[in-house]
């Protein structure tokens, strides 16, 4: 079974501008969470989606959006981007929400 | 303000020496608790969990364990592997048991293993 598929894997890109990262989950899998790690810093909680509703928000402005379409494959997008945002971003996803999450190798984006 | 938190950055033992990993928790609503290893340029991988009804939960080489009047919990490797070298996070969750809707993220550990 393939694992969490993340694309693309490395992005930079520049201060105000907009980016999309893509999440494929492990097939059967209906819940997908999204996580920032930063250096020296741990996994910090995004949001989460399950059958293409938003369930759970993290503390983070609303740059940051998301949205899952039907075959549970996810994107992220974060608007007008910041040096703070540089960031390794996760994905991760889980049958349906409880237990283990199954992360993928993540998106590491650099903002100049 | 941390609800959970890994004091030590880093550590280091012997090969075939008991590692010990720790984590501490400040909300009393966490029910669930994790332990994930992360490699270089890799997603974090899954290593063992336990539910706040278990003071203790074994798998291989690995042990968790649950004091809830200490928030306290921590990770034994024995032995201990250089393929155990890896960053090692712990991570929280509320709400119905085994929830993982939203997962609580520790800084993380570095283990380092000597050969």
């Amino acid at each position: 079974k393939a694992g969490v598929t993340q694309t693309p894997r490395y992005l930079i890109k520049t201060r105000g501008q907009q980016v999309t990262l893509s999440c494929s989950p492990i097939s059967g899998h209906r819940s997908v969470s999204w996580y920032q790690q930063t250096p020296g810093q741990g996994l910090q909680f995004l949001f989460e989606y399950f059958s293409e509703t938003q369930r759970n928000k993290g503390n983070f402005p609303g740059r940051f959006s998301g949205r899952q379409f039907s075959n549970s494959r996810s994107e992220m997008n974060v608007s007008t981007l910041e040096l703070g945002d540089s960031a390794l971003y996760l994905c991760a996803s889980s049958l349906d929400g409880t237990g283990r999450l199954f992360f993928g190798s993540g998106t590491q984006l650099s903002v100049l | 303000d941390q609800q959970v938190k890994q004091n030590s950055p880093s550590l280091s033992v012997q090969e075939g020496r008991i590692s010990i990993l720790n984590c501490d928790y400040t909300n009393s609503m966490f029910d669930y608790f994790l332990w994930y290893k992360k490699y270089p340029a890799e997603g974090p991988t899954f290593l063992i969990s336990i539910s706040s009804i278990k003071d203790k939960n074994e798998d291989g080489r690995f042990t968790v364990f649950l004091n809830k009047s200490a928030k306290h919990l921590s990770l034994h490797i024995v032995p201990s592997q250089p393929g155990d070298s890896a960053v090692y996070f712990c991570a929280a969750s509320a709400g119905s048991s085994g929830s993982a809707r939203q997962l609580t993220f520790g800084s993380g550990t570095q283990l380092t293993v000597l050969p």
